[in-house]
């Protein structure tokens, strides 16, 4: 899998977007961009994944440039709840051959 | 659905002693991962199997560890004998045929003490 890099802590005032970089720049053409969050005490959990367009959800929006070397996560609108751990994860789709292997992460602090 | 469920969610154990992590997967997912995470070393990948079988256990640190799965619905995680840095929170994990990742769903982990 692509190596990535993210920074290691970021802070965000509640209500506002929070975007979080990830670098990928060893990404290869069937790897798909994956995020996850880890809550304090909590296993982690799946926000989006994407292999080359712009993907939104419930939870998020993941922006991912038009060479795919980096990508950003976005919550629109930041709450406290959204304090976390969040992994940038760039793998194969299928667990099988390739599963999921967590880096660092960032560490997003809401704060009110 | 309840979800991927661990058990013990906490235990605490004196070195020496044998210790049992217990997951029970999402019913009908074919594939479980067991998951380590302390401080030092963050999220590692032990083991994961497929229909029941170990695929890559690559990840187990040394023969104290050994896995198994020994039907679709309970995998247990044995540490004999424990010591103090097995103390972590160990996750289970599991998602359905295909493995995709989107759909791999955390259980909420076993916090493990070996004092």
């Amino acid at each position: 899998d692509a190596k990535t890099t993210q920074p290691p802590s970021m802070d965000c005032a509640e209500g506002r977007a929070a975007n979080l970089p990830c670098n990928h720049s060893t990404i290869s053409g069937n790897e798909y961009v994956y995020w996850y969050r880890q809550i304090h005490s909590q296993g982690p959990q799946y926000i989006i994944h994407g292999l080359k367009n712009n993907e939104t959800n419930e939870m998020a929006s993941l922006i991912i440039t038009e060479d795919r070397k980096s990508s950003t996560l976005i919550l629109p609108h930041a709450t406290l709840r959204d304090t976390a751990v969040y992994y940038c994860i760039v793998s194969k789709r299928n667990s099988g051959n390739t599963p999921l292997v967590f880096g660092k992460g960032t560490r997003l602090s809401v704060i009110a | 659905d309840a979800g991927v469920i661990q058990s013990p969610r906490h235990e605490v154990t004196e070195m020496g002693q044998e210790v049992t992590l217990r997951c029970k997967p999402i019913s009908g997912h074919d594939y479980l991962f067991w998951y380590r995470q302390t401080m030092m070393r963050g999220l590692e990948l032990l083991i994961y199997f497929n229909n029941n079988v170990p695929i890559d256990d690559s990840g187990m640190p040394e023969d104290r560890f050994s896995a198994k799965m020994p039907n679709a619905s309970f995998s247990t995680l044995k540490i004999q004998p424990s010591e103090p840095r097995d103390s972590a929170v160990y996750f289970c994990a599991s998602s359905p045929a295909g493995g995709l990742k989107e759909t791999q769903y955390f259980g909420p982990g076993t916090r493990l003490l070996v004092l």
